[in-house]
């Protein structure tokens, strides 16, 4: 089982819609967790951080269950620029930690 | 701008040939990655460093080494390039939980 899991996608939404990414983690050590954002051809950049109680970010809203092992991400009011795969990331805080990324979730908004 | 810059941007090599992708910061950070990315796999961590001289593997790290002799550079080395390194390789510094990435280096091996 891979340690995060996406669906791949692509979502087609149009403008204006509304669109869930959901994401699950295997290792249950897992502390941190974000949502990154990559673009055709460039890096992945963060969007948000993951907070437990959930959190929101203008017309992204993130959330954490832990006991199911399960991230999500709403994305509001779609907009053209909203298109780029969107990765679920998770990190365990012991020792030298480093990031595990799923595989990323392509969305493509249409006008 | 998080000061990480990947060279080279491009890379062309033969199978067999050795290369080197450099990874340079200058905000003194002291954790730095290497990672991989290709289609169907995302990314996945090659090596990483926690301080000058200290290194680990990652996830993929077979055919590959890596050095960091100053804190400011993160060398990776193919050492015999195989068709199978064809891929782009991201570098990464540690900025507060999260990392910033460097643009990439997209290489070819023919």
């Amino acid at each position: 089982r891979k340690e995060v899991e996406q669906d791949p996608g692509p979502f087609n939404v149009p403008e204006g819609a509304t669109v869930a990414f959901n994401c699950t983690y295997s290792n249950s050590a897992s502390q941190s967790f974000f949502w990154y954002r990559q673009d055709c051809r460039k890096e992945p950049k963060l969007l948000m951080s993951v907070y437990s109680s959930g959190n929101e970010d203008g017309r992204f809203t993130a959330q954490l269950n832990r006991a199911s092992q399960y991230i999500s991400l709403l994305i509001r009011d779609s907009k053209l620029s909203d298109s780029a795969t969107y990765l679920c990331v998770v990190k365990v805080n012991s020792g030298y930690s480093t990031l595990t990324f799923g595989k990323g979730t392509m969305l493509l908004v249409s006008p | 701008d998080a000061g990480i810059t990947q060279s080279p941007r491009h890379k062309v090599t033969e199978t067999g040939t050795p290369v080197t992708l450099r990874c340079h910061q200058t905000e003194n950070h002291r954790y730095m990655y290497w990672y991989r990315q290709d289609p169907g796999h995302g990314l996945r961590l090659i090596h990483y460093s926690y301080g000058v001289k200290d290194t680990d593997k990652g996830e993929v790290s077979d055919g590959y080494s890596v050095s960091r002799s100053k804190t400011e550079d993160f060398l990776l080395t193919l050492e015999s390039a195989t068709s199978s390194q064809t891929s782009v390789y991201f570098c990464a510094i540690s900025v507060g939980d999260g990392y910033t990435f460097g643009s990439g280096t997209r290489l070819t091996v023919v």
